[in-house]
């Protein structure tokens, strides 16, 4: 049973592109949680999904960034037109429950140019 | 504001002692997790305490919580070179009105054991 899968692990954008994340929890979890972590800080809550559904994005600034996790395929979290201060590595985490412990993927470190 | 901070954020060791980290949060949250991150890796989870006066042991590390205090601790007993890392405490908020999985963490504190 393969953990959380994240990809690219790695991404280099200049500003003005689009970044696009892919998350693919553990076989049977469907629920998603994404967070951002900046250099030398803890991990920032950005969203939480459960198939289909946003259950709460109070994390995620309102413009610029969107997540979805669809019927079928990974969650996605998608910054358009990205700045430098957007540059950081962004976890994502799944969950079989809400009451059961979540589990942490290796994470995408997006570099803005 | 919901606020979880963890002391001391730097930690160097030498090796065979003993040290506590610790980690106040200031929700009712009684659900709290320490986590392990290497550099440029993922968060290994450590523990998770469900309760007040919750202990678990792993190894050398040993974790405690007082919902009462809203504190909790990570004590490393006769460190050893392979538990360099930075540790992190984290508070779910649902009890504050988040959702679970919405975790507050604190900055970590990296912890350097030094022959």
């Amino acid at each position: 049973n393969a953990g959380v899968m994240q990809n690219p692990r790695h991404l280099v954008r200049r500003r003005g592109q689009e970044a696009r994340l892919r998350c693919s929890p553990m076989k049977g979890h469907s629920h998603v949680y994404w967070y951002r972590q900046l250099p030398e800080e803890g991990l920032k809550f950005m969203v939480y999904l459960q198939k289909e559904n946003i259950i709460d994005e109070s994390g995620m600034p309102k413009e610029r960034f969107s997540a979805e996790f669809p019927k079928e395929g990974p969650s996605i979290l998608r910054i358009q037109q990205v700045v430098r201060g957007d540059s950081a590595a962004y976890f994502c985490a799944s969950s079989y429950r809400t009451d059961t412990e979540a589990f942490f993927g290796q994470g995408t470190r997006l570099t803005v140019v | 504001e919901l606020k979880v901070e963890q002391n001391p954020l730097f930690l160097s060791m030498q090796e065979g002692k003993n040290y506590t980290i610790y980690c106040n949060y200031s929700t009712t949250s009684d659900r709290l997790y320490w986590y392990r991150q290497d550099p440029g890796k993922s968060l290994e989870s450590l523990f998770v305490l469900l309760s007040n006066g919750a202990v678990k042991q792993e190894g050398r590390l040993m974790a405690s919580l007082d919902t009462k205090a809203r504190l909790s601790t990570l004590h490393i007993t006769a460190a050893v070179h392979d538990l360099s890392a930075t540790y992190f405490c984290a508070v779910d908020t649902e009890d504050y009105g988040g959702s679970q999985g919405n975790l507050i963490f604190g900055k970590g504190t990296k912890l350097s054991v030094k022959p």
